[in-house]
């Protein structure tokens, strides 16, 4: 079956600008993680939610950094007055549930660079 | 608080030598480990993973990893590597008590010469 898909595969943008980056997770997943990976390093957790909710955002650096999970399975990070150092591979990644045991299967990646 | 290490930032082997890509772990309860690889511009793929049981764990690709509980370690061996093994290979952690947030290491690159 069809695995993460996230859009867009690549984003420039200026700093100061806002951008959204779109995860469409495994279908029937209900866990959905978002996590930052910058040149050089391990991936870095920002946020999970199960289901609609945030359940943990402890991984977000700042007020700049927000993300929505509306109905369940689509989610989109957003970041505001995006700076340089927001450059990075965002990754998305779902799980069939809560299960810490359970397997998390990465999408592609967004390639953002800020200039 | 839990931290994944990976010592050795590249692993070189020749083709059909064993390979061993280290990891050891410092988290708080049971851990739950995880092996992933990363091709160049393409996310992290799920090699194997970890949880109880049998401490020699068989997963994708002929890979295999051993949790030693003692040594708090959890490398990754393959008894013949392939050329087309060279990638980014990533040890993962999770607590076993509470949270689903996995800890990575940095991240060690092999590369198997022919």
């Amino acid at each position: 079956g069809a695995g993460v898909s996230q859009t867009p595969s690549n984003k420039v943008t200026e700093k100061g600008k806002y951008v959204e980056l779109r995860c469409d997770p495994i279908s029937g997943h209900t866990a959905l993680y978002w996590y930052r990976q910058s040149l050089g390093q391990g991936p870095e957790f920002l946020i999970y939610f199960q289901g609609t909710g945030a359940a943990d955002d402890s991984g977000l650096p700042n007020d700049r950094f927000f993300a929505v999970r509306p109905e369940g399975s689509v989610s989109t990070l957003k970041i505001q007055r995006t700076e340089r150092g927001d450059s990075a591979v965002y990754l998305c990644a779902s799980s069939r549930d809560r299960g810490n045991t359970d397997t998390q299967y990465f999408g592609p990646g967004t390639r953002l660079t800020v200039l | 608080a839990q931290s994944v290490a990976q010592p050795e930032d590249q692993v070189n082997v020749a083709e059909g030598n064993p390979l061993t890509v280290k990891c050891t772990y410092s988290v708080s309860g049971n851990p739950y480990l995880f092996w992933y690889v990363q091709y160049p511009n393409r996310g992290l793929q799920f090699l194997l993973k970890y949880i109880t049981g049998d401490n020699l764990v068989k997963g994708s690709y002929g890979f295999e990893a051993e949790f030693n509980k003692s040594q708090t370690s959890f490398h990754l061996k393959k008894p013949s590597a392939l050329v087309s093994d060279s990638a980014l290979y990533f040890c993962a952690g999770a607590r076993g008590n509470a949270g689903n947030m996995l800890t990575f290491g940095g991240g060690t690159r092999l590369m198997v010469k022919p």
